[in-house]
């Protein structure tokens, strides 16, 4: 069967940094992205990784390795708006999104 | 418009009432999806369509329907609504050259 595992639940200091981790078991892979979803809102697009290595985008950064079936976002800078749940999906050999529960993040003043 | 819309925002249903969730794109995305999300669970495909007169069944299909009569409405029916189909449901719609989902704001659906 086709997994995507997260941690249910982290915490956090505003001004620290967090990892986040993602591993998968998937048939097939055609890329694996993080989305962002706030209590009550919709997900929203963060990062996309489908070669393997780090993608940075400003306080965020995603990394990826295939052999090991592996990502991780990384968040530095904690803000309070961080506070959210983060979603992590791989796209399978059907171009279908598995997503995983979600890791809740909570930051702590 | 901007985006994808949703109608409604919420609603409570009695049990075997039939419904119907509106979707509507303006982004001129080729493909949507309808999804559910549950407590402690990952988001789960019902149906998609990757083009306008085609969809597929996703995950979790049975006691929904589906219609893509054009590119920027993707309908979904709840025949004869049940408890277990009480649930947050997302559409999307992903652009063909980055295959990135963009979510709708949600409907939040009660069935009594």
């Amino acid at each position: 069967g086709q997994n995507i595992d997260q941690p249910t639940e982290m915490t956090a200091t505003e001004g620290a940094i967090v990892q986040i981790n993602c591993t998968y078991q998937t048939s097939g892979f055609n890329g694996l992205f993080w989305y962002q979803q706030h209590a009550g809102e919709a997900p929203t697009f963060l990062s996309y990784n489908v070669l393997d290595g780090l993608e940075e985008k400003g306080r965020f950064s995603s990394f990826l390795s295939r052999s090991k079936g592996y990502s991780y976002l990384l968040l530095k800078e904690l803000q309070m708006k961080d506070s959210a749940s983060y979603l992590c999906a791989v796209m399978d050999s059907n171009y279908q999104l598995i997503w995983g529960a979600g890791t809740k993040l909570i930051i702590k003043p | 418009i901007a985006g994808i819309t949703q109608a409604p925002t919420s609603q409570i249903l009695a049990a075997g009432r039939r419904m119907t969730l509106r979707c509507t794109q303006d982004m001129r995305h080729n493909a949507m999806y309808w999804y559910r999300q549950d407590l402690g669970l990952g988001l789960r495909l019902i149906h998609y369509s990757n083009t306008a007169g085609t969809t597929g069944k996703g995950e979790v299909p049975d006691g929904y329907s589906v219609s893509r009569a054009n590119t920027d409405d993707f309908p979904l029916t709840l025949a004869s609504a049940v408890p277990s189909q009480t649930s947050v449901y997302f559409c999307a719609s992903s652009d063909s050259n980055t295959d990135t989902q963009y979510f709708g704001p949600g409907t939040r659906l009660t069935v009594l």
